[in-house]
This record gives C-alpha cells, structure tokens and sequence, in this order.
C-alpha cells in the first residue's frame, strides 16, 4: 500500500516564525498536493507539484510556499507564520493521471499562538 | 471546467438505517469519479471509485456508489448504517490528464451524524 507520512500530528508555533511541514510517501508518485482542511471550508487546495521542482499555485497560495527537491518529498513552507493559518494541513500523493485517487497523509493540526 | 456539488453539508441517521448521499458532477467528458470518507482527526481514505463499465461500483465498509450519466451524479449508499460511519465523506471528480492536469476537484463534504 502506498504510504503518505506527514512528519507531525500536532504542531504549536509562534506567530512570524518560519514554520516547514514535511510530506515524504514511498510510491514513486509524480504528484504531490497539500490542502489545508477548515471547518465549513472543506478542502483547499495551497500548492501541487507533479514533477521534481516543479509545482504550480493553487486556490490559497498566499503566505506560502513549497520545496520538491527529491520525488517522494513536498514540503510546505510557512515564510512567517500567522494566526490565520492554524488549521489542519493534508498531505495527499497520486499518479500522474490521478485514475487511482489520491493517497492522503494522516494530517497535521498546526496551530499559530 | 469541472466541478462537484454536495448539496447536503450534514445528515443525521439512525443506526441501522439506509444513507445515500448526493453528489453531483460538471464535466463534459466520461469523468473518473471517487467517494473519500473522513473520520475526525484523521486523513481522508479511499471509499471506490469510478472509471468506466458496471455503473454500480462496490466499495470498502459496505458501501456502493451508483454512476448516472443523464442525472451528473455519482450517489453513496449503505443499506445499514453504523456508529462507526460517522465521518465525512468527500466526492471528487478528475479528467485523467496528467502533468499541471491531473488533479482531483473535491465537493464542500458532507457529514454524516449517526443517532443511536
């Protein structure tokens, strides 16, 4: 089975704090996605990347950013974190045509104080 | 472009008692379509899916999902709900294009209490 793990369940950062979450999965996947979840909101896609460097913005890129410098591993970074981004941050993976769905990580609950 | 609509944001069921869920579609082509379910804290996991042939498609945890072309809806049953089904079941569509195209557009979700 594919495997999509995100390196932290719970995360508490400071407000202007440089903040990385880490996707790794271990399929050879040449997608890569990271939502964030917010309740009401469903889910909104921030940025994807189908090929090694490349990655496209998606519906709320704004305030972030991302790294895909090997195949299995998307990072998404938060240049200064603020308030407004605490939420819960989906990590999904899938094929380069998606006909087999995403596979999504477990999540991470990043909360701004 | 495509898109998905979940018109029910939440449902409440009794326990034994038969779900569907609606979910319909935008697309100008034989779309591929999925069912995820949500449970609280967790990550989003594959329900079945839909590509082509037996529009009826069986999927994990008992459930079913019945493609209708004329109607753009692609619904997710259960004869028998249980406890553990409370979750929220996302619908999501894809073209089956590949590089900046393949990606999946997902519905608003839809959460499904369930009343003992």
């Amino acid at each position: 089975d594919v495997k999509v793990t995100q390196s932290s369940r719970y995360l508490v950062k400071r407000t202007g704090e440089k903040v990385f979450l880490e996707c790794v999965q271990d399929m050879d996947h040449e997608n890569m996605f990271w939502y964030r979840q917010d309740p009401g909101l469903g889910l909104r896609l921030i940025y994807f990347s189908y090929d090694v460097k490349m990655k496209e913005k998606g519906d709320i890129p704004e305030g972030y950013s991302v790294s895909r410098e090997k195949k299995e591993r998307f990072s998404l970074i938060l240049e200064s974190a603020s308030t407004n981004q605490t939420s819960m941050y989906l990590c999904a993976s899938s094929s380069g045509t998606a006909l087999g769905g995403y596979t999504f990580g477990s999540g991470t609950r990043l909360t701004v104080v | 472009a495509q898109s998905v609509t979940q018109p029910d944001i939440h449902i409440t069921v009794s326990e034994g008692a038969s779900l569907e869920l609606r979910c319909n579609y935008s697309y100008g082509a034989t779309p591929y379509l999925f069912w995820y379910v949500q449970s609280p804290g967790q990550g989003l996991q594959l329900l079945l899916k839909y590509f082509s042939g037996d529009t009826l498609v069986q999927g994990i945890k008992g459930f079913e999902a019945e493609f209708k072309r004329s109607q753009s809806s692609f619904n997710l049953r259960k004869p028998s709900v249980h406890w553990s089904d409370a979750a929220e079941y996302f619908c999501a569509v894809g073209t089956g294009g590949s590089g900046n195209t393949g990606k999946l557009i997902f519905g608003q979700g839809t959460t499904l209490q369930v009343k003992p």
